[in-house]
């Protein structure tokens, strides 16, 4: 069964600099992940959407996939204050309606 | 746009009541899903409904949670009785439909169970 895993569990960048979070799944035939967002005591909100191998932007946020090496990663580009949240990482196995989700990165930006 | 609604924003439930969720979906999706987080499991789902049909009932969950779907705009989770393990965020979420769709999320309740 699919399993994913997030690191850090905790990160700080200042305000401007690059952030970059990780996730690592165990079953590389999945072709559907997501990155979400959660604010706290808020619903949570879809970043990016990736379907193949390779990159694909939504604004600051992009997202990186390389299945043979089991990794997806999103990275936020001139990140700020408003951008401190939990940010977690979704995998769906194919044509399967059950969504595998990581624990969270919690990010804040620092001003 | 409306988003996926959630009420009540808060509850308090003393052990051994019974509370309802609510949620409504964003409209013409098909799909509504009803997850439990926890800061130690994370997102755990419960219920899974596909054009009001019931397509996963939250094997573990299946005894004292119940998820309904009245009809393609109202959603209900019943906890019955409420123990203090059950308080966590109850999340809504809907979606088109499909594994490839996005889900989109309420803002969630916050059960608290003494």
């Amino acid at each position: 069964q699919q399993k994913v895993q997030q690191s850090p569990e905790s990160l700080t960048v200042s305000e401007g600099a690059m952030a970059s979070l990780n996730c690592t799944f165990s079953d590389g035939t999945s072709n559907n992940f997501r990155w979400y967002r959660q604010h706290s005591a808020k619903g949570l909100e879809v970043l990016v959407s990736i379907f193949s191998d390779g990159e694909k932007e939504e604004g600051r946020f992009t997202a990186h996939l390389n299945r043979a090496n089991l990794h997806v990663s999103l990275h936020i580009r001139e990140p700020q204050p408003s951008d401190s949240a939990v940010y977690l990482c979704a995998v769906s196995p194919d044509s399967n309606y059950q969504l595998i989700w990581g624990s969270g990165t919690k990010l804040i930006i620092k001003p | 746009d409306a988003g996926v609604t959630q009420t009540p924003r808060h509850e308090v439930a003393e052990k051994g009541q019974t509370i309802i969720l609510k949620c409504e979906p964003v409209s013409g999706h098909n799909d509504l899903f009803w997850y439990r987080q926890t800061k130690i499991q994370g997102l755990e789902l419960l219920s899974y409904f596909r054009s009001k049909s019931l397509m996963e009932d939250g094997g573990a969950f299946k005894d004292r949670f119940k998820a309904e779907m009245l009809n393609s705009s109202f959603s209900t989770l019943k906890i019955q009785p409420t123990e203090p393990k059950d308080s966590a965020v109850y999340l809504c979420a809907s979606s088109l439909g499909g594994s490839a769709e996005t889900l989109y999320f309420g803002s969630g309740t916050r059960l608290t169970v003494l």
